[in-house]
């Protein structure tokens, strides 16, 4: 296990379409966050999980966007209808059961053509 | 509503120098607050929290809670210490736990 992963690294993709993201967090850690970064920005938290449960949405988060925990492992963020706006570096976290420190992954690039 | 707020978007030493990245917060808890930094082409990490008042790669930082700030110090800067680095705050309890509020960070660039 060597890490927060994700998949795919880069997505380029025309509005209208549908994309999905994979985020495989540390084995064990039983939380899971999303977070959206565009340029010049900080990254912003879009949703978090604790096991299989999503405990919070942010506004952020419209109703074109989806994740899902399935059986408390890996996690997936699914974009309906993409607009341009979507486009991003999506990123995931997944936190210590200590809660002592929040592990990244390298993220996804999405562009929305 | 939680904000971090980091008033520089680039910051420029020489090597040796020391270095000084601001950071200020508004939270009304008892926050828990960490800078991050991203080396070029690599993940997001963990450079210190308050919490533990560490010295990691010869940075500290301290939180004044008079002031709300959580800036972050080295006294010698060095050309690896060129990255992106981000304040952050965490939320400490309830159904939020663990999320973090980023500022919108601080390029810093240490010239030999």
């Amino acid at each position: 296990d060597t890490g927060v992963s994700q998949d795919p690294r880069h997505k380029i993709t025309k509005r209208g379409q549908n994309v999905t993201f994979r985020c495989d967090p540390i084995s064990e850690h039983n939380r899971l966050y999303w977070y959206r970064q565009t340029l010049g920005q900080g990254p912003e938290f879009l949703t978090y999980f604790q096991n299989e449960a999503q405990l919070e949405k942010s506004r952020l988060l419209s109703d074109r966007f989806s994740a899902e925990r399935p059986k408390g492992s890996f996690s997936t963020l699914e974009i309906q209808r993409t607009e341009q706006g979507d486009s991003a570096m999506y990123l995931c976290a997944s936190l210590t059961r200590s809660y002592n420190e929040q592990f990244f992954g390298p993220g996804t690039r999405l562009t929305v053509l | 509503a939680q904000r971090v707020t980091q008033p520089e978007k680039l910051l420029s030493v020489f090597k040796g120098a020391p270095v000084e990245l601001k950071c200020n917060y508004s939270y009304s808890g008892s926050p828990e607050l960490f800078w991050y930094v991203q080396y070029s082409r690599q993940r997001l990490q963990l450079l210190l929290r308050h919490i533990s008042r560490e010295s990691i790669k010869g940075f500290t930082a301290d939180l004044n809670k008079g002031e709300t700030s959580f800036h972050l110090k080295k006294p010698f800067a060095q050309e690896e210490d060129s990255a992106m680095y981000y304040c952050a705050l965490r939320s400490a309890g309830g159904t939020s736990y663990g999320k973090l509020t980023f500022g919108q960070g601080t390029i810093l660039t240490v010239h030999p």
